[in-house]
């Protein structure tokens, strides 16, 4: 059973980089075709899907309203897989998520996900 | 962008069925996934591409897709079922999106 965890810093002062890095067990990221994903959910607020690499393949993926700000790659002799946020604001205060997504017939779904971590923007 | 609508919560007594609705444009002709996510917890995976359950999830759970209304049913409810539930689609325009929430309440 894949596990995954997230790890970073739980505070990040506003306008520098958020950095979050995602460790894959008990599966490989280099295998599979799996979607190693970021999500988001503010406090009290629903979730946004924010990006995933298909390592596999070479391909990622971006939601639009952050795509210029994002970056997330696979580190896979550590097998794991990180998230960059640039320009942070208090808007990105979130728990961030890492997901195992898997690619159906014109869609994904996320079935494995870390336990998510607080990240606060301070300013 | 893709939008679906939720109720913002739902009701239900023990024992009795909670029908909880992802309402978007043409939604039948996407693949809905459902996700329960209880207070401090990562969601979880309850019901993907419409109607199939992932290995653990019981049978109460179960999902169906038409036209511009797709819906979550939990048969039977418990205590335990209490949580936030989302719908989510895969859009070829908005990438992944997900619905604002339903919170369901065991009366």
């Amino acid at each position: 059973q894949v596990q995954l965890q997230e790890s970073g810093p739980g505070l990040v002062k506003a306008s520098q980089t958020l950095s979050l890095t995602c460790a894959v067990s008990g599966g490989s990221v280099n295998g599979g075709d799996h979607y190693w994903t970021w999500i988001r959910q503010p406090p009290g607020k629903g979730l946004e899907w924010i990006g995933y690499i298909y390592y596999s393949g070479g391909n990622i993926y971006y939601n639009p309203s952050l795509k210029s700000r994002v970056t997330i790659s696979v580190d896979a002799s550590k097998n794991q897989f990180s998230l960059k946020l640039t320009s942070v604001t208090a808007a990105d205060t979130a728990v961030y998520y890492c997901a195992r997504g898997l690619w159906s017939i014109n869609t994904a779904y996320f079935q494995h996900w870390g336990q998510g971590t607080l990240v606060s923007v301070s300013s | 962008s893709y939008v679906m609508t939720q109720p913002p919560s739902v009701s239900v007594a023990p024992g009795q069925t909670a029908t909880i609705t992802c309402g978007g444009i043409n939604i039948g002709r996407k693949s809905v996934h459902w996700y329960q996510q209880k207070p401090g917890q990562a969601p979880v995976l309850v019901v993907y591409d419409d109607s199939d359950r992932p290995s653990g999830i019981p049978e109460r759970f179960s999902g169906s897709n038409s036209g511009n209304t797709a819906t979550l049913t939990i048969s039977r409810v418990e205590a335990g079922d209490e949580a936030e539930y989302y719908c989510q689609v895969w859009d070829s325009d908005s990438d992944n999106v997900f619905g604002p929430g339903t919170r369901v309440t065991v009366l």
